[in-house]
């Protein structure tokens, strides 16, 4: 079984804060995920890393794959009010036999306050 | 942009009824896939469907549970004896034809079993 866990569960941070949420596991995946998640309704997606040590960059947040391609961060810089909400990370085609099945991260539940 | 239509947003069901839940993907995209989300708990994987089969499905996808797509437009699950921790966000998914395409995530079907 694929597991991803995130840290750190819950975040409560300032406006205008930086702040790191991590994604590790221990099975190496060909591809991870990113999304956003809002109460009462599904995941959407924010990026897709695939290459070892590949960083991409959405605006504020910047998006990083280890080079083992078993862990990812995802980094905002000056956090506004609107960034509220749980943050998922998923990974999919594990090489030891995930299939292309999305595997979810545990979710970072993130709260920007003014 | 394209969305993943699902019906209904809410159903609340007896236990032991039989269930369907309505799933019309992104019109050209050729996988499908079942998710779930319990209260509280991570988004887990149900089944994988390609080309008019199941390439995929996780041990909750027991024999109570089954998929369709019946007219190349809707996928439907189907639980057929539903259980009191059968409640849960059902979200269907669908991608597009390249393996590392992002999913795009329905708003789900929020089913209550009582």
């Amino acid at each position: 079984t694929q597991l991803l866990e995130q840290s750190p569960q819950f975040l409560s941070i300032q406006e205008g804060e930086n702040l790191t949420v991590y994604c590790n596991s221990s099975s190496v995946f060909s591809s991870l995920q990113w999304y956003r998640q809002e109460p009462g309704e599904g995941p959407v997606l924010l990026v897709t890393v695939v290459t070892g040590g590949e960083v991409k960059k959405l605006k504020r947040l910047t998006f990083q794959f280890g080079d083992a391609r078993k862990d990812s961060s995802l980094h905002i810089t000056a956090a506004q009010p609107g960034d509220t909400g749980l943050y998922l990370c998923a990974g999919k085609g594990a090489l030891t036999g995930g299939g292309n099945k999305l595997t979810f991260g545990t979710g970072t539940q993130l709260k920007v306050e003014l | 942009e394209p969305e993943v239509t699902q019906t209904p947003s809410h159903q609340v069901t007896q236990m032991g009824q039989e269930v369907i839940l309505r799933c019309v993907p992104i019109s050209n995209h050729l996988y499908f896939y079942w998710y779930r989300q319990i209260l509280g708990q991570k988004v887990e994987f149900l089944v994988s469907f390609y080309n008019n089969e199941i390439s995929e499905k996780s041990e909750i996808f027991d024999d109570q549970f089954s998929v369709e797509r019946p007219d190349g437009s809707n996928f439907t699950l189907k639980i057929r004896s539903t259980k009191l921790e059968d409640s849960a966000m059902y979200f269907c998914a669908s991608r597009g034809r390249r393996a590392n395409y992002g999913y795009t995530f329905g708003s789900g079907t929020r089913l209550t079993v009582v």
